[in-house]
């Protein structure tokens, strides 16, 4: 069965900081990796998925992340955050493969409060 | 215009009754879901569609019964409301199995 970990569960950073929020999953074959956002009261937003190719992919926001095979690990980043990035985060995964199971399993998510 | 759009946004309800929430999506997409958010904000899938055929049913109560009268709804269906019920429910659709997913604003239902 697959598995998404996130090991920050509550992160609080000053405005202009950096920011990286771990994601480690388990699973035994190829994998489409996703990284959504839900800001306080609403839904949930994808900022970035990574399918294939290069490993560190752009999404919105100025949000990247890196999957880095070798370690399971799908990390979030952005070099420097807003206010307006508190939110809660969470990495999700699916298996690639036909035979997999087709659904996202969500991680439990990292709070991150943004203080002006 | 909404893409996924889901109706009530809030659903207030007492134990034993029975309740519907209703999904609809014009991204014209093949896969629908329904997850449930509990109060810790953790997400867990309930149900998934695919083409009007049930795909995913996880380890949730027979008293959730999803029905899809079409590719563009997916409805889901609460017999007997308890008190853990109460979450926010949110429905999803996706261009294929593996796609990307969008999610509607949520069904925030609570059991008095």
């Amino acid at each position: 069965a697959q598995s998404v970990s996130q090991h920050n569960h509550h992160v609080i950073l000053s405005e202009a900081a950096s920011l990286e929020l771990g994601c480690n999953y388990s699973y035994g074959g190829t994998v489409n990796l996703f990284w959504y956002v839900q800001y306080p009261g609403q839904h949930l937003q994808l900022l970035l998925k990574y399918f294939s190719g290069d490993p560190l992919v752009k999404g919105i926001k100025g949000f990247e992340a890196e999957f880095i095979k070798s370690k399971f690990s799908f990390n979030l980043r952005k070099p420097s955050v807003q206010w307006s990035d508190t939110a809660e985060y969470f990495c999700a995964v699916i298996g690639s493969m036909d035979t997999g199971r087709r659904a996202l399993t969500f991680g439990s998510g990292t709070r991150l409060q943004v203080q002006p | 215009d909404t893409a996924v759009s889901q109706t009530p946004k809030y659903l207030v309800t007492q134990m034993g009754n029975d309740k519907s929430i209703k999904c609809e999506q014009n991204l014209g997409h093949d896969t629908m879901y329904w997850y449930k958010q509990d109060s810790k904000k953790f997400l867990k899938i309930m149900f998934s569609y695919n083409n009007k055929e049930l795909i995913i049913n996880e380890t949730v109560p027979n008293r959730f019964s999803p029905k899809s009268p079409d590719k563009a709804h997916l409805n889901l269906h609460i017999n007997s409301l308890e008190l853990g019920d109460s979450a926010v429910y949110f429905c999803a659709s996706s261009p294929s199995l593996t796609g990307p997913q969008h999610f509607g604003d949520g069904t925030r239902l609570s059991i008095l």
